[in-house]
């Protein structure tokens, strides 16, 4: 069964470093997300993608943020100056383009620790 | 704004009926979802409901959305060991983001 799958798993970093979050997503799907869940909080939305363009982004993802699918498979997430705040677990999801229920497929998730 | 809000945790016995419930604001939400998360895994899809709807069953699990009150449940019947996990319960809005609850985490004993 296609899934989504994004690496690493988990990322160390220091404060200040830039950091790139990759995630394939499942391969006839046509929008993508980024959400993440800093521990023991809800999961938030922070990106969605449609078309090589942002569709929408929430007010967490400011300047620091990128998002990028610089090819047919990958879909990444680059953080450019990590901050302590950042650190959290990364999702990636994916879904086609109709579909009776829109689903997002997610991703295992990245878990992210900024030192 | 968009909210959603859950129970952090719930605790049965296996065998017993588990009831999860959720409240959110949007009342424009077209879609109703239920995720499951497992350790170590990502968000799998359980159920959902359209909003026209106020109940769906599939198997052992039963939906109820009640839009008046903008109150969502997830009933599992018969529960077992194995369906212990985090469940969150997300909304649809209409940009098609999902605005997801604190999930709650279920714990089954034997």
């Amino acid at each position: 069964e296609p899934e989504v799958t994004q690496t690493p798993s988990h990322q160390v970093t220091q404060m200040g470093q830039e950091v790139i979050l990759r995630c394939v997503p499942i391969s006839n799907h046509l929008y993508f997300y980024w959400y993440r869940q800093i521990l023991g909080q809800k999961v938030e939305f922070l990106v969605s993608f449609y078309n090589n363009e942002i569709s929408e982004k929430s007010e967490i993802f400011d300047d620091q943020f990128s998002v990028e699918r610089p090819d047919g498979s990958n879909f990444t997430l680059k953080i450019r100056s990590t901050k302590l705040e950042d650190s959290a677990m990364y999702f990636c999801a994916s879904r086609t383009a109709g579909g009776s229920m829109y689903e997002q497929f997610f991703g295992p998730g990245t878990r992210l620790t900024v030192l | 704004g968009e909210d959603v809000e859950q129970s952090l945790f719930l605790s049965v016995r296996e065998g017993d009926s588990s009831v999860i419930n959720c409240t959110y604001t949007d009342s424009s939400s077209t879609y109703l979802y239920w995720y499951k998360q497992e350790p170590g895994a990502g968000l799998q899809l359980l159920t959902y409901i359209f909003s026209n709807m106020d109940m769906k069953q599939d198997q052992r699990l039963t939906v109820l959305l009640n839009k008046k009150d903008k109150h969502l449940s997830l009933r599992i019947a018969d529960t077992q060991t194995g369906d212990s996990a985090i469940y969150f319960c997300a909304e649809r809005t209409q940009g098609g983001k999902l605005i997801f609850g604190q999930g709650t985490e279920l714990s089954v004993k034997p």
